[in-house]
């Protein structure tokens, strides 16, 4: 298994931008994450899905940030308009019996 | 909900001392801690974790301890060594396919040679 795989790796866009980061979980495993680190803030939890349904989206910052996961292999996070604030590492985790299995991230820059 | 809370921010230790990080959480319905390392430009990544059920676990050189009483649980690495070197972050959930896990702020070691 290649693990969590998030594409793009790396993202500049400019302010006003929409904004679309993509997840694929690890095959079988019912629960999946959405981070952001930051230096200031560190890892914060934005939303996470069991069984592709959304359980908990407190997290999420505004209504410009939305996700989705429309079947068990594919998740997205978008951000519409984008903001210079919301430049940060975005991670994507699924889950194997409460151990969360990381992706590589996606450096997002919004200048 | 659950809060986590991580201490030191950060740490230096010389090679050979013992490194201790500590947290606590706020939830008593949490049962699983996991410790994460995350090397620079790179992704978290599960060293240990320990269950409720048990007060202490060790894989070699790496231990952490639970006081569910208190709400605090620790990491304690010994003999360090450069490779150490990284961010170590705790989380607290609920464990299992339906939990969440809550991260503490992080804690930045350093081991010098």
């Amino acid at each position: 298994d290649a693990g969590v795989i998030q594409s793009p790796r790396h993202e500049v866009t400019e302010m006003g931008q929409e904004v679309t980061l993509r997840c694929k979980p690890i095959s079988g495993h019912n629960s999946l994450f959405w981070y952001r680190q930051t230096m200031m803030r560190g890892l914060e939890l934005l939303i996470y899905f069991n069984n592709n349904v959304p359980i908990d989206d407190s997290g999420m910052p505004e209504d410009r940030f939305s996700a989705k996961m429309p079947n068990a292999s594919f998740s997205t996070l978008k951000i519409q308009p984008s903001e210079p604030r919301d430049s940060a590492v975005y991670f994507c985790a699924s889950d194997d019996r409460g151990k969360a299995f990381f992706g590589q991230g996606t450096r997002l820059t919004v200048v | 909900g659950e809060n986590v809370e991580q201490h030191p921010s950060t740490l230096s230790v010389q090679e050979g001392d013992s490194a201790v990080i500590k947290c606590t959480y706020s939830d008593s319905a949490s049962n699983y801690f996991p410790w994460y390392k995350q090397e620079l430009g790179k992704r978290p990544q599960l060293i240990i974790d320990i269950r409720s059920n048990v007060g202490e676990k060790k894989d070699q050189r790496i231990a952490v301890t639970l006081n569910k009483t208190a709400k605090h649980f620790s990491l304690h690495i010994t003999e360090t060594q450069p490779e150490d070197s990284a961010v170590y972050f705790c989380a607290a959930g609920e464990g299992g396919s339906q939990g969440n896990l809550i991260f503490g702020k992080g804690t930045k070691l350093s081991v010098k040679p």
